[in-house]
């Protein structure tokens, strides 16, 4: 396994930018999730996939927020008009099946100027 | 509705010494129990797990935890600190129907002390 990939690992934007991050999970690992994670707190749950379904949504997840994940592969997670609240490190995890270990990226460090 | 509280949002030790990390659990239904760690600007990785069976859990690097059901917790313990062990620990929970997703505590920065 060459483990979960994220791009870009950081990304500074202006407020009111768009910005998309994306995620390249574990080959073959059906359920991908992404968490948002803030200075001194631990991750929240943001969205999560199965396959190319997108299955739950957290009501973190403003409508600025969109994910999507086609063909059951990669998935991107974008943000519209960005605040600066949004400031955060993005995480994405994939697993092959309920039951089996979580792995989590790296991360996609966003900072909202 | 589930939720972790880890108590200590920094933890200092000396080196060799006694690594003890506290977590307590709120869970509806029977919880799955993980230990993650986080090195600076890095992502999570799993120290252990928790799901049935055996209450106490072997993990990576030494570390291990003992699930309490009557105390609802799941503290992380390593005999003998090392300083490659500094770094952020998460403990989280999740239902045992689905890992939907995780419910994380706030995390607990060890610090080792030469």
């Amino acid at each position: 396994d060459t483990g979960v990939s994220q791009n870009p690992r950081h990304k500074i934007t202006k407020r009111g930018q768009n910005v998309t991050f994306r995620c390249d999970p574990i080959s073959e690992h059906n359920r991908l999730y992404w968490y948002r994670q803030t200075l001194g707190q631990g991750p929240e749950f943001l969205t999560y996939f199965q396959n190319e379904a997108q299955l739950e949504k957290s009501r973190l997840l403003s409508d600025r927020f969109s994910a999507e994940r086609p063909k059951g592969s990669f998935s991107t997670l974008e943000i519209q008009r960005t605040e600066q609240g949004d400031s955060a490190m993005y995480l994405c995890a994939s697993t092959r099946d309920v039951g089996n270990t979580i792995y989590f990226g790296e991360g996609s460090w966003l900072t909202v100027v | 509705a589930q939720s972790v509280t880890q108590l200590g949002s920094h933890v200092s030790v000396s080196e060799g010494a006694l690594v003890l990390l506290r977590c307590n659990y709120s869970s509806s239904v029977p919880p799955y129990l993980f230990w993650y760690v986080q090195y600076p600007n890095q992502g999570l990785q799993l120290l252990l797990k928790y799901t049935t069976g055996a209450t106490l859990v072997k993990g990576i690097n030494g570390f291990e935890a003992e699930f309490k059901k009557s105390e609802t917790s799941f503290h992380l313990t390593k005999p003998s600190a090392h300083m490659s062990d500094a770094a952020e620990y998460f403990c989280a929970v999740s239902n045992g129907n689905n890992f939907n997703k995780f419910y994380f505590g706030s995390g607990t920065k060890l610090n080792v002390k030469p």
